[in-house]
């Protein structure tokens, strides 16, 4: 059975304290590792897509990285604006469905 | 361009009512999807569709019902709704099975 799981729960920052949240994964035949940012009362916003080990992607401050196991979303100096709950998902090669992880709840304070 | 459009946003059920969530998307997507988000248990698939006039079960299928008749929309429906449906609902769409998806806004249910 594929599962996600994310670490840590929750994660308070100062303004550019830069840190990585972790997605560790078990999945029968890696489709692709996506990440999401949820704000409050909103719906899931599509990040990231990454296929293979090794692969990273980048936007603004956000940085993920792929291995075999886990895909880390690294922040690099961020701002009370990059407040939200970061969440991972995966996709096998078989099933129509993502598996999301619970998410990592990022405060970012001034 | 509105993307994926829910409605309600907030709804109030007793214990045997039903209802129906709408989920509207403008953006050509064949896929459609039906989630449902509990605290600490993430995003578990409800329903989903390929394309228009088919439907398929996710993980967590009892208690709902779906159709697709148009492609851009895709309901959601509880016959009998019960508290353990109190949840945030939401709708998602893509374009192929490889792509993230778009999301809607949600639907927050509580059944009393």
């Amino acid at each position: 059975e594929d599962q996600v799981t994310q670490s840590p729960e929750a994660l308070r920052l100062q303004e550019g304290e830069s840190s990585s949240l972790n997605c560790s994964y078990t999945v029968s035949g890696l489709r692709g590792l996506f990440w999401y940012r949820q704000d409050p009362g909103k719906g899931p916003e599509f990040l990231f897509t990454l296929y293979s080990a090794g692969e990273e992607k980048e936007k603004e401050r956000l940085k993920a990285t792929l291995t075999k196991k886990e895909s880390f979303l690294h922040i690099t100096a961020p701002k009370p604006e990059d407040s939200a709950t970061y969440l991972c998902a995966v996709r096998n090669n078989y099933g129509q469905n993502f598996v999301f992880g619970p998410g990592t709840r990022l405060s970012v304070l001034p | 361009n509105a993307g994926v459009t829910q409605t309600p946003k907030f709804r109030v059920l007793k214990t045997g009512q039903s209802m129906t969530l709408l989920c509207a998307q403008d953006m050509n997507h064949e896929y459609m999807y039906w989630y449902r988000q509990d605290p600490g248990m993430g995003l578990r698939l409800i329903h989903y569709s390929v394309g228009e006039g088919t439907t398929a079960k996710g993980e967590v299928p009892d208690g709902y019902n779906v159709s697709r008749l148009k492609k851009q929309n895709f309901l959601l429906g509880l016959e009998s709704a019960a508290p353990s449906q109190t949840s945030v609902y939401f709708c998602a769409s893509s374009y192929t099975t490889g792509d993230g998806y778009t999301f809607g806004s949600g639907t927050r249910l509580t059944v009393v």
